[in-house]
């Protein structure tokens, strides 16, 4: 299995420009999850999916979107990119129950870097 | 909402000490709290576990402690050995709202 991959590994983008950082597993899980990591203050969620065609809100949604098509990916739209943006972005996957008990256990991808000049 | 606090902020041992990392938490509703590990330019990894019907977990060299009462739970590195410098993250979560609200990590230094 590749676990959790993420592309690109790096970008650079100029203000009001819009792009997606992709996120795909292999490893059939139903939740997946975008955070970003700033300096001195941990990883903040974004947004999650508890499964395909399903997604919701968390604590820093603003300037982004997403959706679940399929089981394996979960893309991440910046709509129109601002340097309070600059992050580190991480995608996470878990199975939602295992052996008729919830996981919480994540696995994250490598990571995005992102720079919004 | 859940909120994570961490400390200390950097810790710096002698290779073959002991640390030990410590989280508070709020929301009494939290009942899964995950240390996990990041390397410089990787993503965290999950190094130990424990839910909250258990007091205590080890692992080898890595052992978690948990006290649900006083909503605290502490990362206790033994032996530490160079490799094991690192920025540490604990992290508290619940069945009902899975995602994992992160504390602002410890960053590890093991001299040799």
């Amino acid at each position: 299995n590749a676990g959790v991959t993420q592309t690109p590994k790096f970008q650079v983008l100029k203000t009001g420009q819009s792009m997606t950082l992709q996120c795909a597993q292999d490893m059939n899980h139903e939740y997946m999850s975008w955070y970003r990591q700033d300096p001195g203050m941990g990883l903040r969620l974004i947004h999650y999916s508890v499964g395909a065609g399903i997604t919701d809100q968390g604590e820093v949604p603003n300037g982004y979107n997403v959706s679940r098509s399929t089981t394996e990916d979960f893309p991440l739209r910046l709509l129109s990119a601002a340097p309070s943006q600059t992050s580190v972005y991480f995608c996470a996957s878990s199975y939602s129950m295992t052996g008729g008990t919830p996981n919480n256990e994540q696995f994250f991808g490598p990571g995005t870097r992102l720079t919004v000049l | 909402g859940e909120n994570v606090e961490q400390h200390p902020s950097t810790l710096s041992v002698q290779e073959g000490d002991s640390a030990v990392i410590k989280c508070t938490y709020s929301d009494s509703a939290s009942n899964y709290f995950p240390w996990y590990k990041q390397e410089l330019g990787k993503g965290p990894q999950l190094i130990i576990d424990i839910r909250s019907n258990v007091g205590e977990k080890k692992d080898q060299r890595i052992a978690v402690t948990l006290n649900k009462t006083a909503k605290h739970f502490s990362l206790h590195i033994t032996e530490t050995q160079p490799e094991d410098s690192a920025v540490y993250f604990c992290a508290a979560s619940s069945f009902v709202w899975r995602a994992l609200t992160f504390g602002s990590g410890t960053r590890l230094q093991v001299q040799p």
